[in-house]
């Protein structure tokens, strides 16, 4: 079946290492994103794809890093630097120009810093 | 003022009963809008579209005022199963970005 795949469903950081978060689609859209939720707000936009080799910053970028080297993977790289990592981090896709298409969503990391 | 706004709730309603909320969005030039739901914990998906003459699917109907801007989403015959966090999200044609509503809370009680 079609669809996004997130891993690992819970993430445990120590203070000053990076962590990575997987996100694989095989739905063979162009776009992919980064959301992240905190409780009780809604998804904010880390950094999105809109083509292989190209990503753009959301707008809470800074932290954080990715790659677009394949198509159906979008990384997202958790760095020492983000200061407040805790948080209910989701991937998704869309098949076309956003806003005009449905976002696909994966099923969530809980990261949480130990 | 929030680019997309929604009143956090939470609304406990019996079952069956009608419910309505409202979003408001800031930015006139707004294109695109849509519900999504997210049960706790997990991914949000999308509820519907919300199209400029309004629209709805089942139980469920979705209008749009542009001249107020705001969006709203009526759930008739309320279910248990329609207790959920529902999110309002905007886009403007031709950006990236969609921006979500921080999503009303709501509870149906049997």
């Amino acid at each position: 079946d079609g669809g996004i795949t997130q891993s690992p469903k819970y993430l445990f950081r120590k203070e000053g290492q990076n962590v990575t978060l997987s996100c694989e689609q095989n739905l063979n859209h162009d776009a992919m994103y980064w959301y992240r939720q905190d409780p009780g707000q809604g998804l904010r936009l880390i950094y999105y794809s809109q083509i292989v080799n190209d990503f753009q910053k959301g707008d809470i970028a800074e932290g954080y890093s990715v790659s677009r080297e394949k198509k159906e993977s979008f990384p997202l790289t958790v760095t020492s630097a983000q200061k407040n990592p805790t948080a209910f981090y989701l991937c998704a896709s869309s098949g076309g120009t956003l806003g005009a298409e449905k976002l696909f969503f994966g099923s969530g990391t809980q990261l949480s810093v130990l | 003022r929030k680019e997309v706004e929604q009143d956090p709730g939470p609304f406990n309603v019996p079952e069956g009963a009608t419910v309505a909320f409202n979003c408001t969005y800031s930015n006139s030039a707004s294109q695109s809008f849509f519900w999504y739901r997210q049960d706790c914990r997990k991914e949000p998906k999308l509820l519907m579209s919300v199209y400029s003459s309004g629209n709805e699917d089942g139980r469920f109907t979705a209008q749009l005022n542009r001249a107020s801007q705001y969006i709203s989403l009526l759930i008739r015959d309320s279910k248990l199963s329609d207790s959920a966090t529902y999110l309002c999200v905007v886009s403007n044609f031709g950006n990236e970005k969609l921006t979500f509503g921080t999503g009303t809370r709501l509870t149906i009680i049997p």
